[in-house]
């Protein structure tokens, strides 16, 4: 079974600031892990994704996370924070299951908002 | 990247009736979907797994006779709330994963808001 746990249902940081919402999952198999953003009454964006490879991975609008297997985190970070920032963020897991369409588990969200 | 429309945006009906909410992958086939649904300020609870050509499966606690779903085809998968009540009222959202990526990322439809009087 796989879980996801999203520290913090809100985050309020200053704008200019660096932006951490944290992570944590756990998975039998090796994971696949997402970072989705969601505006006000939209679906889902995403932001990035960790499958194979290199461990900080980029995604956009100047965000990265770092997968952690040690730690079990997928932390999410971006050095300057804007005003557009602002929504309401997921993580989400699925197991690395070749070939088939695997069922996401998402985290219960963040909340970030960006003050002047 | 790959696009999921869905149809209606908004939707408000009355009490008893019931309503077809279509999910639609644009640019590619998707012979799995996934229907979600979002309480206000919460996370995404997977409903369902539509699959083009068979049943779909439900998650535990999901009426089947409540919510029913029809993969028509590889592009079009729909999720009726047969007689509706005002406690399911929420946000219905769909995801398909593109062919190529199976278990890894989805695309999400903008969802449907429905209100229930």
């Amino acid at each position: 079974a796989q879980s996801v746990t999203q520290l913090g249902s809100h985050v309020s940081v200053s704008e200019g600031a660096l932006v951490l919402l944290r992570c944590n999952y756990s998975s039998s198999v090796p994971p696949y892990l997402f970072w989705y953003v969601q505006y006000p009454n939209q679906g889902l964006q995403l932001l990035l994704k960790y499958t194979t490879g290199a461990t900080l991975v980029k995604g956009i609008n100047g965000f990265e996370a770092e997968f952690k297997k040690s730690e079990t985190s997928f932390h999410l970070t971006k050095p300057s924070a804007h005003m557009s920032d602002a929504a309401e963020y997921f993580c989400a897991v699925t197991e690395a299951a070749a070939g088939t369409a695997s069922k996401l588990t998402f985290g219960t969200g963040t909340r970030l908002q960006v003050t002047l | 990247g790959a696009v999921v429309s869905q149809h209606p945006s908004r939707v408000i009906c009355k009490s008893g009736t019931s309503v077809k909410i279509e999910c639609r992958s644009l640019d590619f086939q998707a012979t799995t979907m996934f229907w979600y649904r979002q309480f206000p300020k919460k996370s995404l609870m997977l409903m369902a797994t539509s699959n083009e050509g068979s049943k779909a499966t439900y998650e535990q606690g999901v009426e089947k006779d409540k919510f029913l779903i029809n993969h028509a085809s590889l592009t079009l998968s729909t999720l009726t709330v047969t007689s509706a009540h005002p406690e399911d009222s929420s946000f219905y959202i769909c995801s398909a994963p593109p062919p190529g990526l199976a278990g890894r990322e989805q695309f999400f439809g903008p969802g449907t808001r429905l209100t229930v009087l």
